[in-house]
C-alpha cells in the first residue's frame, strides 16, 4: 500500500523559513515523479512544485519561485520542500503527491503551513 | 497557463439521482484531464484519469467524458458516500492545473 506522510508545517514568523518532509513507502519511490500541492483553507487545489524521479529537474509555480526549493533523497524515500521568505498568503494545507504520467494516484494527509506574527 | 472552469459551483442533488459535473479548459488538452473528490478534512482522490478511465477501486457509477477542452463527470445514482467536492485537472500543458471545484450536496 502506497503511504505519504508529510511533516514539517507549523506556525512560522513572516520573513521566516520551514522545511516540509514526505516519508514515502509502499511503492518504488526512485521511479515517480513527485509534486508537492497546497490547498488554502476552504479554497481548491494549486500545484506548487514538481521533481522528476532522479531529482534532475524541478519545477516550479510562478508564485513560489525563487523561494522554494524541492528536493528529494532516494535513498531515503523521502521528499522535501524548504519554503523560505514565507508571506501570509502560503497559508494552506501542503500535499505530498505521487504523479503517474500527469495525474496524482496517491496523495498524502496533508500538513497545514501557517504564517503569523 | 490552462484555466479549468467547473460548472456549476455546487450542484444539489438527491440520492439515487444522476449528477452531471462539468469542466471546461481554455485551450485544448486533448484527453489529459483527471478527476478527484475531496471530502471535509480528507485529501484528495483520484477517481478518473485519461477523462474516462476509472482509477482502481473508483464504482462504475462514475464515469467521465468529454475531449479538447469540454469534459463531463457523471455519478448515475448518487450515493451518500458521494456528497463531496470535485475538481478537474488537465496534465496535457505545464504547468497542470485544477478547476475551482464543484460541491455536490444533498438536495
Amino acid at each position: 500500500e502506497v503511504q505519504l506522510v508529510e511533516s514539517g508545517g507549523g506556525l512560522v514568523q513572516p520573513g521566516g523559513s520551514l522545511r516540509l518532509s514526505c516519508s514515502a513507502s509502499g511503492f518504488t519511490f526512485s521511479s515517480y515523479a513527485m509534486h508537492w500541492v497546497r490547498q488554502a483553507p476552504g479554497k481548491g487545489l494549486e500545484y506548487v512544485s514538481a521533481i522528476s524521479s532522479n531529482g534532475g529537474s524541478t519545477y516550479y509555480a510562478d508564485s513560489v519561485k525563487g523561494r522554494f526549493t524541492i528536493s528529494r533523497d532516494n535513498s531515503k524515500n523521502t521528499l522535501y520542500l524548504q519554503m523560505s521568505s514565507l508571506r501570509a498568503e502560503v497559508l494552506a494545507v501542503y500535499y505530498c503527491v505521487k504523479e503517474r504520467s500527469g495525474w496524482y494516484p496517491s496523495w498524502g494527509q496533508g500538513t497545514l503551513v501557517t504564517v503569523s506574527s | 497557463e490552462i484555466v479549468m472552469t467547473q460548472s456549476p459551483a455546487t450542484l444539489s442533488v438527491s440520492p439515487g439521482e444522476r449528477a452531471t459535473l462539468s469542466c471546461r479548459a481554455s485551450q485544448s488538452v486533448s484527453s489529459n484531464l483527471a478527476w478527484y473528490q475531496q471530502k471535509p478534512g480528507q485529501a484528495p482522490r483520484l477517481l478518473i484519469y485519461g477523462t474516462s478511465t476509472r482509477a482502481t477501486g473508483i464504482p462504475a457509477r462514475f464515469s467521465g467524458s468529454g475531449s479538447g477542452t469540454e469534459f463531463t463527470l457523471t455519478i448515475s445514482s448518487l450515493q451518500s458516500e458521494d456528497f463531496a467536492v470535485y475538481y478537474c485537472q488537465q496534465y496535457n500543458n505545464w504547468p497542470w492545473t485544477f478547476g475551482q471545484g464543484t460541491k455536490v450536496e444533498i438536495k
